[in-house]
């Protein structure tokens, strides 16, 4: 248990479905992060927010639209995702973004998206 | 083009040996390091770091070295248990461009431990 939990933990959507992931931390952070890992690949990271304030898009196609309503809570809304996204989306927290030694990780279990 | 490299894809060993684990980097201006485990249905979970100014940490029954010269880290796992099979996953970050929250993760290595 690392004190940042995510759900659902599994979800199959189609392609015109609108859905959301969640992600909450216990653990007073202010840093929140959404990663992508899919199949053989490396976790790539997504988006990341500090004090609610989003500080990094990586590049990421619109269909999927971050929020951060507090230093707690991080979405993932999703819309008209196609196949190639399936993936395990994990979220993780930090206490800030000096990183480091000071600032570490800490992941959710992650969501096992499947796009039909 | 992958700056973190974890080349071996599974790893295993005998209850009571010694895991090594290696990872290789490209990018010169990584100067922090970290292994993550992560079991099957769990996210990642942060196991031991390095800074680039040392070469060696060591936590319990986990060191890790750094070969800066050379790229390279490892995780080494003295003794073995049957509870460290998982996948282990390196992690670089930079310090500079204030962008040191960054990690670039490996592959993974799935490790298992025979009783």
């Amino acid at each position: 248990e690392t004190g940042v939990t995510q759900t659902p933990r599994h979800l199959v959507m189609g392609m015109t479905n609108k859905k959301s992931l969640k992600c909450e931390q216990h653990l007073g952070h202010n840093a929140m992060y959404w990663y992508k890992q899919s199949a053989k690949k490396p976790l790539e990271l997504m988006f990341v927010y500090n004090f609610k304030e989003q500080t990094e898009n990586n590049s990421v196609p619109s269909r999927f639209s971050p929020e951060c309503p507090n230093s707690s809570h991080l979405f993932l809304h999703l819309h008209t995702l196609q196949p190639e996204d399936s993936a395990l989306y994990l979220c993780a927290s930090s206490r800030g973004l000096a990183g480091g030694s000071t600032d570490t990780q800490y992941f959710g279990p992650g969501t096992r998206l499947t796009v039909l | 083009d992958q700056q973190v490299k974890q080349n071996s894809p599974s790893l295993s060993v005998q209850e009571g040996r010694i895991s090594i684990l290696n990872c290789d980097y490209t990018n010169s201006m990584f100067d922090y390091f970290l292994w993550y485990k992560k079991y099957p249905a769990e996210g990642p979970t942060f196991l031991i770091s390095i800074s680039s100014i040392k070469d060696k940490n060591e936590d319990g029954r986990f060191t890790v070295f750094l070969n800066k010269s050379a790229k390279h880290l490892s995780l080494h796992i003295v003794p073995s248990q049957p509870g460290d099979s998982a996948v282990y996953f390196c992690a670089a970050s930079a310090r500079s461009g204030g962008s040191n929250y960054k990690l670039t993760f490996g592959k993974g290595t799935l490790l298992t431990v025979n009783p």
